[in-house]
């Protein structure tokens, strides 16, 4: 069963670079079954996806987010990454990293347990 | 861009049925998804591909789409339901969530 754990800082300025790491176990990160996600939750409010990438670099990212997001897979490490620039305070939101199927339906079968990341000076 | 819509609420009394619905043009030609969410808690996927349960998911969930709307169903809902349910379809080579429903038990 897949295990997926966010890391990184709880606290970017405005107009700084968010990055957050999620380090996958239990399973295999070059999966062909796999695409690997970002997903956040601002403070009482719903999902918003924010990309997913392929282990092979292939990424699908929000139209919304695109020109300020990258997605990108460190397979040595078993690691995926978020890097989201240019942050305000809209961007305040628990983050959660998951494991996208692709055999089927596209959907998040394991999700981390989420971390708040909050953008203040 | 597409939308799926959900209403924001749905009471449901205990041992009862509740249906919670997800619009979306043409919904019924892609396949849908349903998370819960309780409180501090990740989502966890009770529905996938319109129909199918996980494995560890209660027999009492289940799915349906046709046409624009998909439907979740909770038979003999239990108090340990309630909670945040999201839908959640791909299209375009992009992800969209419904807004939500918050599922109250009273």
């Amino acid at each position: 069963q897949l295990q997926l754990q966010e890391s990184g800082p709880g606290l970017v300025k405005p107009s700084e670079t968010l990055s957050l790491t999620c380090t996958v176990s239990g399973g295999s990160i070059n999966s062909s079954s796999y695409y690997w996600g970002w997903i956040r939750q601002p403070p009482g409010k719903g999902l918003e996806w924010i990309g997913s990438v392929f282990y092979g670099g292939n990424s699908y990212y929000n139209p919304s987010l695109k020109s300020r997001v990258s997605i990108s897979v460190d397979t040595s490490k078993i690691q995926f990454s978020l890097r989201l620039s240019s942050v305000t305070a809209t961007d305040t939101a628990v983050y959660y990293c998951a494991s996208m199927v692709i055999t089927s339906q596209y959907f998040f079968d394991y999700w981390g347990q989420g971390t708040l990341v909050t953008v203040s000076s | 861009s597409y939308e799926l819509t959900q209403p924001p609420s749905v009471s449901v009394s205990p041992g009862q049925t509740a249906s919670i619905t997800c619009s979306g043009d043409k919904l019924g030609d892609k396949y849908a998804c349903w998370y819960q969410q309780k409180p501090g808690q990740s989502p966890v996927v009770v529905i996938y591909q319109d129909t199918k349960r996980p494995s560890g998911i209660p027999e009492r969930f289940s799915g349906s789409n046709s046409g624009n709307t998909a439907t979740l169903t909770i038979s003999g809902t239990q108090a340990m339901d309630e909670a945040e349910y999201y839908c959640q379809a791909w299209d375009s080579s992009t992800v969209v969530f419904g807004g939500g429903t918050k599922l109250t038990v009273l």
